[in-house]
């Protein structure tokens, strides 16, 4: 079964504020993740990753942390805008494997 | 220019139909994957080739066949299609298996009536 989940399947996000989408994985042997993002009608897009050496990683307004301790995975979105609406999902590789397995997803709504 | 590309976007068909998705990249990646997407926007991967060779196999009825007959192509073929095989199908490629940047096709809608 899979083995990344998420605590909320909607979250909804004043314009300007910053978004926080979590994720939960339970294979302690994965050591790389990934955030993807899908608007509406298209395909998955990559945002950020990071490996497990690593606690956090930063890109243009996105900050993932990854907490290994309790197997928690979070997105920080800053200054959401409304072109961050879309159905977050975080993945992971379990470590000497080739595939990434998905999270349920997150959808991000964006309040005006 | 189109990274991934998949054909068709929608395919409307009957139960018991044989029918093929095509995709294609065109970013010089080693490795392809098939994703099928439920209604609950769960994302799960079905099949990877690497370099033609198929490296990943997840469960998926035989009637699924993936066929990549070079690197830039990976074909899906779905024979006697049932209502549960409704969904959209995503294809996708990276340069390294499971790792790095994976790179997704727009989908393609499988309604099955």
């Amino acid at each position: 079964g899979e083995s990344v989940g998420l605590h909320l399947p909607t979250l909804s996000v004043q314009e300007g504020d910053n978004s926080i989408i979590n994720c939960a994985y339970s294979n302690s042997a994965s050591d790389y993740f990934i955030w993807y993002k899908q608007e509406s009608g298209k395909g998955p897009q990559f945002i950020i990753d990071i490996r497990s050496n690593m606690d956090k990683r930063q890109g243009q307004r996105v900050t993932v942390l990854l907490n290994k301790t309790v197997k928690h995975l979070s997105l920080q979105i800053a200054a959401t805008q409304p072109g961050d609406s879309a159905v977050y999902f975080c993945a992971e590789t379990p470590g000497g494997d080739d595939k990434i397995i998905f999270g349920k997803g997150t959808r991000l709504h964006i309040l005006p | 220019d189109t990274a991934v590309s998949q054909t068709p976007k929608y395919l409307v068909t009957q139960m018991g139909n044989d029918k093929s998705i095509k995709c294609e990249q065109n970013l010089g990646h080693d490795t392809m994957y098939w994703y099928k997407q439920d209604s609950k926007k769960f994302l799960k991967i079905m099949f990877s080739y690497n370099n033609k060779e198929l490296i990943i196999n997840e469960t998926v009825p035989n009637r699924f066949s993936p066929k990549s007959p070079d690197k830039a192509h990976l074909n899906l073929h779905i024979n006697s299609l049932e209502l549960g095989d409704s969904a959209v199908y995503f294809c996708a490629s990276s340069q390294l298996a499971g790792y790095g940047e994976q790179f997704f096709g727009p989908g393609t809608r499988l309604t099955v009536l």
